[in-house]
């Protein structure tokens, strides 16, 4: 069966550090992935999509990017951390065409 | 553009009752829909999805959703809700690129 796992469940981060959240798929091949931040316990904003290695697209413009750097591996960073990015960061992985399985999230907060 | 509304911020109901989480929805083409739960510092949880066929979707934990064309709607249902469903809902529905829309979420508040 297929699991997604997310580290670190949380995070402290001062403003101006940099940022790596790694997710993980296990048990598919090729998925379809994607970071989500939900901010306020409520809304969820698509942050990037990947459907291949090295292949990133931009939901929004903003302080952080994605990288891809094995099938299933799915990377969220950014150099330089604002307050504004504190909020629950979620993974998730589909098969084209499908539902989009999540991963336990990673809770970032800025201080 | 493909868009949800979900245009409850929250539904209260008495355990042991029926329960309706509203969802409508605006797409050009067929639907695809899906409803998802998220529990407090949690990952979104699967219920179910309409794709094609009969209107009346069966999902996980006793949920269901009714598919219904002309009103565009796909309400989320139980027939006997439980303090344990108390948790926030998503409607979704698939849009380009297989990327998933997302409606605000409608917190459900089960009282014993």
């Amino acid at each position: 069966s297929q699991t997604i796992h997310q580290w670190p469940a949380t995070l402290v981060q001062p403003v101006g550090s940099p940022l790596s959240l790694e997710c993980t798929v296990e048990g598919t091949s090729n998925p379809n992935l994607y970071w989500y931040r939900q901010a306020a316990g409520r809304g969820l904003q698509l942050l990037f999509y990947s459907v291949g290695i090295g292949q990133i697209s931009s939901e929004v413009p903003q302080n952080l990017s994605a990288s891809r750097p094995q099938d299933r591996q799915f990377i969220l960073s950014s150099k330089k951390l604002l307050l504004s990015d504190s909020g629950f960061y979620l993974c998730a992985w589909s098969v084209v065409g499908d539902e989009q399985y999540f991963g336990p999230g990673t809770r970032l907060t800025v201080t | 553009a493909q868009s949800v509304a979900q245009p409850e911020d929250q539904v209260n109901v008495a355990e042991g009752n029926p329960l309706t989480v509203k969802c409508t929805y605006s797409v050009s083409g067929n639907p695809y829909l899906f409803w998802y739960v998220q529990y407090p510092n949690r990952g979104l949880q699967f219920l179910l999805k309409y794709i094609t066929g009969d209107n009346l979707v069966k999902g996980s934990y006793g949920f269901e959703a009714e598919f219904n064309k002309s009103q565009t709607s796909f309400h989320l249902k139980k027939p006997s809700a439980l303090v344990s469903d108390s948790a926030l809902y998503f409607c979704a529905v698939r849009g380009y690129g297989n990327k998933l829309v997302f409606g605000a979420g409608t917190i459900l508040r089960v009282k014993s």
